[in-house]
């Protein structure tokens, strides 16, 4: 069984605050992780697909960092807006498990006007 | 709009019956993954098909069935229903490869009575 953490579990801050969260996946036998953001009754979208150790990605005020040896990512939001309000979830992918993703229990962010 | 879709939306059923559940996958997309979203727990992998075969399975009851037709559509065939079937169904879809991104449908939302 694949054991995928996120932290926190629930998240307010007002607008205007950066916040970051955090997803802990097995160190061994990685392949890729992938952060998806999750708007409430609607499906939830990719941000990222990360592969390499140190990887960083950023799309506008969103970035994630990842660390393969210690099985960690980190999720930041700069300058927070309510439209960031949404279930962001982490999923991991093992290298011998074809594309599977294994999702962690998300971080759900609340951003207040 | 992720140009993956499900159908139906919305399904209520009593418990001992069979429903099928559809998916169209983005155009040109190879991959069809099934998901289940059950209250309180994350998104789950079911199966996955790959061109028409079987690529990965996960935690997928065997009252459960999936296949992938030569026009890359699936379905995922749910039998002897149970109350604890009650959830949100899933379908996404990724190219060729490994490390894409996985686009995801609006959801099957299965209610069991």
């Amino acid at each position: 069984i694949l054991n995928v953490e996120q932290s926190p579990q629930s998240l307010h801050v007002q607008e205007g605050d950066s916040t970051n969260f955090t997803c802990s996946f097995p160190s061994s036998n990685f392949y890729a992780l992938h952060w998806y953001r999750w708007e409430t009754a609607k499906s939830p979208e990719a941000l990222f697909v990360m592969t390499l150790n140190g990887d960083e990605k950023k799309k506008g005020r969103i970035s994630a960092t990842l660390n393969t040896k210690e099985g960690y990512s980190y999720l930041y939001i700069k300058g927070s807006q309510p439209e960031d309000s949404a279930t962001y979830l982490c999923a991991f992918s093992p290298n011998n498990a074809g594309n599977m993703l294994t999702f962690g229990g998300g971080t759900r962010l609340m951003v207040k006007p | 709009d992720s140009g993956v879709t499900q159908t139906p939306k919305h399904l209520i059923t009593a418990t001992g019956q069979r429903v099928t559940l559809r998916c169209s996958p983005r155009s040109g997309d190879l991959s069809v993954y099934w998901y289940q979203q059950s209250l309180d727990q994350g998104l789950q992998f079911l199966i996955q098909y790959y061109n028409g075969e079987e690529r990965a399975k996960g935690n997928i009851l065997e009252r459960f069935s999936a296949q992938q037709f030569p026009d890359l559509h699936s379905e995922l065939n749910l039998s002897s229903l149970e109350l604890g079937d009650s959830a949100l169904y899933f379908c996404a879809s990724s190219a060729a490869g490994m490390n894409t991104e996985a686009f995801f449908g609006q959801g099957t939302r299965l209610t069991v009575v």
